[in-house]
């Protein structure tokens, strides 16, 4: 069974660091991208980026290059999203799912991990 | 901007047969595949149809999609309570190098 599960909810002030994990299992994790999207409170889905665990290229949205890095430990099929310094809009819930290559869709997700920035 | 268009909402009584459009260009719907996930309440989107109108095990055939030039369209028939939910259009696109998104309906169950 195709699972992710992700790292659990986290409270953080503006300006501090955060990673958030989503751990890959059921599946050859080096053969499909691992994505993360980004839904506001009240808001709708928002790709965020990829990344292909077998080589660890990323592809990242404009909007967001630069803010957040994706990174991937292929050795305990686990791939991260991080900020170095988070900001009150970065509040958030993050999900990871999975690329299916064969009609570039997103099949499997995680289930989410809610981000709270707040002074 | 390479996000697709969606109604904000749409309704329908039990029984019924209601459609959701998504509406797109070239460079996504116009030139991949196109797919539709369900989210209901504080649970993580579900993979509902994908390449045009194929539709995972699990899922009923009361859901359908279809796609015609730089449009797609979710249909579903003989409507349930249980389909009240959150459903988003997405489709690969190549400006983007990522899918893009519709910006979700809201579909309620009279």
């Amino acid at each position: 069974e195709v699972q992710l599960v992700q790292s659990g909810a986290d409270v953080k002030k503006p300006g501090e660091s955060l990673r958030i994990s989503c751990k890959g299992s059921g599946y050859t994790f080096t053969n499909y991208w691992i994505s993360w999207v980004r839904q506001m409170p009240g808001k709708g889905l928002e790709w965020m980026g990829s990344i292909d665990p077998s080589d660890s290229e990323t592809k990242y949205s404009p909007s967001l290059q630069g803010h957040v890095t994706i990174s991937v430990d292929k050795s305990i099929t686990t791939a991260s999203l991080q900020w170095a310094s988070l900001k009150a809009s970065d509040t958030a819930m993050y999900y990871c799912a999975r690329l299916n290559s064969g009609w570039n869709g997103l099949d499997f997700w995680g289930q989410g991990t809610l981000v709270t920035v707040s002074s | 901007q390479s996000g697709l268009t969606q109604p904000p909402s749409a309704s329908g009584t039990t029984g019924q047969r209601v459609t959701i459009s998504c509406s797109g260009s070239y460079s996504n719907i116009g030139s991949n595949y196109v797919y539709w996930y369900q989210q209901f309440p504080g649970t993580a989107p579900r993979l509902l149809i994908y390449s045009h109108n194929q539709r995972p095990s699990g899922v009923p055939d009361r859901f359908s999609g279809s796609k015609s030039g730089t449009s797609a369209s979710l249909a579903i028939s003989g409507l349930r309570s249980e389909d009240e939910a959150d459903y988003y259009c997405a489709s690969w696109d190549d400006s983007l190098s990522g899918p893009a998104f519709g910006g979700g309906t809201k579909l309620t169950v009279l």
